[in-house]
């Protein structure tokens, strides 16, 4: 089946610093991709999404490419701030039998950005 | 806009309680809905899925049950909680109307926090 695999956390990077927050997948087919943040406490909120290949989703100074040839969807942010600090998530939808999809999710980042 | 609302915020039950968990959403029509749930250090597991009222798909087989009682309304329940059943448990959305944003797109809620002691 369908699979998101994300580097392992946590990520600790001072503030300003480049972030790039891997994820790869496996799927059948060109899924939409996405990446979710949540903070502490809280559900997730959309981040960016990509539909097909070659897109770019970005949002708040982060961005990922939808990379085909490589199944990659990384996030990259050019100069991190604390409240950045959070845990990422990165999914692929699979349509569902009957309708709605499915989002397949990696673990989650964790980032933490310091002073 | 749209808005998706869960209570509540924080739940502590015994084992062996029966538990229900509301999630209503605001501002749209016909959504998908569905219910994840989120163990402690591990991504995000769907449970139930729903594309109309009285329609309940499965992904896990488990302790737990959903019903739709109306449009906008996903309910999750337990007859039974197990220490298992522990967990932050997140209600999401998506549109269903071709042309809409991305039907493929899920709006999550707050989220419950689940504790069975």
């Amino acid at each position: 089946g369908d699979s998101v695999t994300q580097m392992e956390g946590p990520v600790t990077l001072s503030e300003e610093a480049f972030l790039t927050i891997n994820c790869t997948y496996t799927a059948t087919g060109y899924p939409s991709l996405f990446w979710y943040v949540q903070y502490p406490g809280e559900g997730l909120q959309l981040l960016l999404k990509a539909t097909k290949a070659d897109d770019k989703g970005s949002n708040k100074g982060f961005e990922a490419t939808y990379r085909k040839e490589t199944t990659s969807f990384h996030l990259e942010k050019g100069s991190v701030q604390v409240s950045d600090s959070a845990v990422y998530f990165c999914a692929l939808a699979d349509i569902l039998t009957g309708g709605g999809n499915k989002l397949t999710f990696g673990t989650g980042t964790q980032l933490k950005v310091e002073l | 806009s749209q808005t998706i609302h869960q209570w509540p915020a924080t739940l502590v039950q015994p084992v062996g309680s029966p538990l229900s968990l509301e999630c209503t959403v605001e501002g749209t029509s016909n959504p998908n809905l569905y219910w994840y749930r989120q163990a402690a250090g591990r991504g995000l597991q769907l449970l139930f899925y729903s594309v109309g009222i009285g329609q309940i798909s499965s992904e896990v087989p488990q302790n737990l049950s959903a019903s739709r009682p109306q449009d906008r309304q996903f309910i999750l329940s337990s007859k039974k909680l197990l220490l298992s059943d522990s967990g932050f448990y997140l209600c999401a959305w998506s549109g269903r109307l071709a042309g809409a944003d991305s039907t493929d797109t899920q709006y999550f809620g707050p989220g419950t926090r689940l504790t069975v002691l």
